[in-house]
């Protein structure tokens, strides 16, 4: 079945370290997001990517780093830069031609210990 | 800029009861408008959208939502509400002819027998 592979699924790091969380479709979406969610915040745009090697800032891009090398992955780094990364990340990918077919996928829960 | 108001953080019905969950939009062009289901530790699914055409638009599980111009809403609607609708809805706006969603900060909907 097509769809979007998150993993891990929880994740703990020490402070002063980086963290990469995987974002695998192969559902032949050129487009990719990753969004971050917070307790009351609503998800917030990180970084997106419209096509291979191409990616731009979202609203809240500082302290993380994406790569977009193939069209099926969108690896999301998030840095020692990033002063309170403790939250629920979430990867999706665009239906082509539908500006609403988003897919999701199950997420990544990463927490700073 | 556009943007998403969701009114009530939390959101509790009875089972069997009519569900209404609220959301406003700002949008300076014509917008694509979204909702969309969260369960716990889960990625998003897509439950309806507004695009062009009929104002009323169904989606999937019973919910319903109406694009109101003139109210700026697209507040969503279930007659009856069931065990299994306790989630976290999301409503989203995306700007005409633009990629990114802008989401809401949610709205936790909570069913008692």
């Amino acid at each position: 079945d097509g769809g979007i592979t998150q993993s891990p699924k929880y994740l703990f790091r020490k402070e002063g370290q980086n963290v990469t969380l995987s974002c695998e479709q192969n559902l032949n979406h050129d487009a990719m997001y990753w969004y971050r969610q917070d307790p009351g915040q609503g998800l917030r745009l990180i970084y997106y990517s419209q096509i291979v090697n191409d990616f731009q800032k979202g609203d809240i891009a500082e302290g993380y780093s994406v790569s977009r090398e193939k069209k099926e992955s969108f690896p999301l780094t998030v840095t020692s830069a990033q002063k309170n990364p403790t939250a629920f990340y979430l990867c999706a990918s665009r239906t082509p031609g539908d500006v609403g077919g988003y897919t999701f996928g199950s997420g990544t829960r990463l927490t700073v210990v | 800029a556009q943007s998403v108001t969701q009114l009530g953080s939390h959101v509790s019905v009875s089972e069997g009861a009519l569900v209404l969950l609220r959301c406003n939009y700002s949008s300076s062009v014509p917008p694509y408008l979204f909702w969309y289901v969260q369960y716990p530790n889960q990625g998003l699914q897509l439950l309806l959208k507004y695009t062009t055409g009929a104002t009323l638009v169904k989606g999937i599980n019973g919910f319903e939502a109406e694009f109101k111009k003139s109210e700026t809403s697209f507040h969503l609607t279930k007659p009856s509400a069931h065990m299994s609708d306790a989630a976290e809805y999301f409503c989203a706006v995306s700007p005409s002819g633009f990629q990114k969603l802008v989401f809401g900060t949610g709205t936790r909907l909570l069913v008692s027998p």
